[in-house]
């Protein structure tokens, strides 16, 4: 099966710099990569995604990397507000697959 | 529209006593999971369900953990003989279909066992 790990399990940050969390996977054949925001006592959110056929998505200030041949992937968030502070999931699957790995969670602190 | 629902929001149950959470997906949503979160942790997954499929129960910890699920409604987890390393908050998903991946999670609930 598939095995998603996730670094680092914290990280903090002064305001307006920039965050960068890694995963990494182990089958080859997961092509799909959402990332989840999870605020303290919230529910999981997806934030962005990307599949294998492109490199690189952006949204606003957030943007994800990937890896094919490393088989890794990136969430990169610039100008970090405090409102960022949250624990950030990765995972990944294969589409139309039954279940999302997830790694095991980064708790970002974005420091005012 | 609605989001995925769970209830009761918090338990505090007894060592030994059986618990029963229940999660309202999506109204249209084929595919249920149950993860399991443990304080600080990741998210573990426990059980899946696809339409009328038999389930993937593959990361159900025990057999004191059950789910059932009738048709694409409400899903109940029970927690048979609850210890105190069952707490965690217990948080469902749902999917609309096969192909494609995003889940959207519920609120999760809260499981105390003293």
């Amino acid at each position: 099966g598939e095995n998603v790990e996730q670094h680092p399990s914290t990280l903090s940050v002064q305001e307006g710099d920039s965050a960068v969390i890694k995963c990494t996977y182990s089958d080859s054949a997961s092509n799909y990569f959402p990332w989840y925001k999870q605020e303290l006592g919230k529910r999981p959110q997806l934030i962005i995604d990307i599949r294998s056929n492109v490199g690189e998505k952006k949204d606003q200030r957030i943007a994800v990397t990937l890896n094919k041949t490393a088989k890794h992937f990136s969430l990169h968030i610039t100008e970090t507000q405090p409102e960022d502070s949250a624990v950030y999931f990765c995972a990944a699957s294969k589409t139309g697959a039954n279940n999302l790995f997830f790694g095991t969670g980064t708790r970002l602190t974005v420091i005012p | 529209g609605a989001g995925v629902s769970q209830s009761p929001s918090n338990k505090v149950t007894e060592k030994g006593k059986d618990v029963e959470l229940r999660c309202d997906p999506i109204s249209g949503h084929t595919a249920l999971y149950w993860y399991r979160q443990r304080l600080g942790q990741g998210l573990e997954f426990l059980i899946y369900f696809q339409g009328n499929s038999a389930p993937d129960k593959s990361g159900l910890p025990s057999d004191r953990f059950s789910a059932e699920r009738t048709g694409e409604s409400v899903s109940t987890l029970t927690i048979q003989r609850t210890q105190q390393e069952d707490s965690a908050v217990y948080l469902c998903a749902s999917r609309p279909q096969t192909g494609y991946n995003e889940q959207f999670f519920g609120p999760g609930t809260r499981l105390t066992v003293l």
